[in-house]
């Protein structure tokens, strides 16, 4: 099946700072991706959806100018989480349709934790 | 009503026993229905997808679809310790792959 890389793993930073999380689609185009945090023993919640070359739609209660969104090719799609706080720690991860035959390609996930 | 509804487990059985799990879904209009593994700490992974009424079968996992009654449900034959993960339930509503609505998960540990 296809591949969604997604960079990086895991991350510590402290507060107050930014950091950014790749998706890159590896053998298709991913005109859509999903974007989804999850907490500890939660399940996996939809923070936004972005488009290739549009604005990226976010899910209620989600700040669009802390969880910065860019789509700007086929096969990268980005997740800046501006001015940290702890609170934003999380699992978060990208998903991207593949087709009806395929379903969904899970990105591995990024470990955030903010000090 | 949430629109993904599983049976919250955690659900545990024996070894080559069959473990069954259950999910209800609140949009009569869903189309798209999948079943997601996930270790602690991993992304998901795609177990089964299903799209019409009916039994489906992989190896040892089988899917059935009721729309009518808007139940999905997954069992594992044969289950193996490495079987021992959390489970989702996902549906899609529309005919193209739009947005996925997740249950919460069930919690299963196949001991031996």
């Amino acid at each position: 099946g296809a591949v969604v890389s997604q960079h990086p793993s895991w991350v510590i930073c402290k507060s107050g700072t930014s950091v950014k999380i790749e998706c890159r689609s590896l053998d298709f185009q991913a005109t859509t991706m999903f974007w989804y945090r999850q907490f500890p023993k939660q399940s996996l919640m939809l923070m936004a959806t972005s488009n290739e070359g549009s604005k990226a739609t976010y899910e209620q209660g989600v700040e669009k100018d802390k969880f910065l969104i860019n789509h700007a090719s086929l096969t990268l799609s980005t997740l800046t989480v501006t001015s940290a706080h702890p609170e934003d720690s999380s699992f978060y991860i990208c998903s991207a349709p593949e087709g009806l035959s395929y379903g969904y390609t899970f990105g591995s996930g990024t470990r955030l934790t903010v000090v | 009503q949430k629109e993904v509804e599983q049976n919250s487990g955690p659900l545990s059985v024996p070894e080559g026993a069959i473990a069954s799990l259950n999910c209800t879904y609140s949009d009569r209009v869903s189309q798209s229905f999948f079943w997601y593994r996930q270790y602690s700490g991993k992304s998901p992974e795609l177990i089964m997808s299903i799209y019409s009424n009916g039994d489906k079968e992989d190896g040892r996992f089988t899917a059935q679809l009721n729309k009518a009654s808007q139940y999905v449900s997954l069992l594992i034959r044969d289950s193996q310790p490495s079987d021992s993960a959390t489970y989702l339930c996902a549906v899609n509503r529309g005919s193209t792959l739009g947005r996925l609505y997740f249950g919460r998960g069930t919690q299963l540990t196949v001991w031996p």
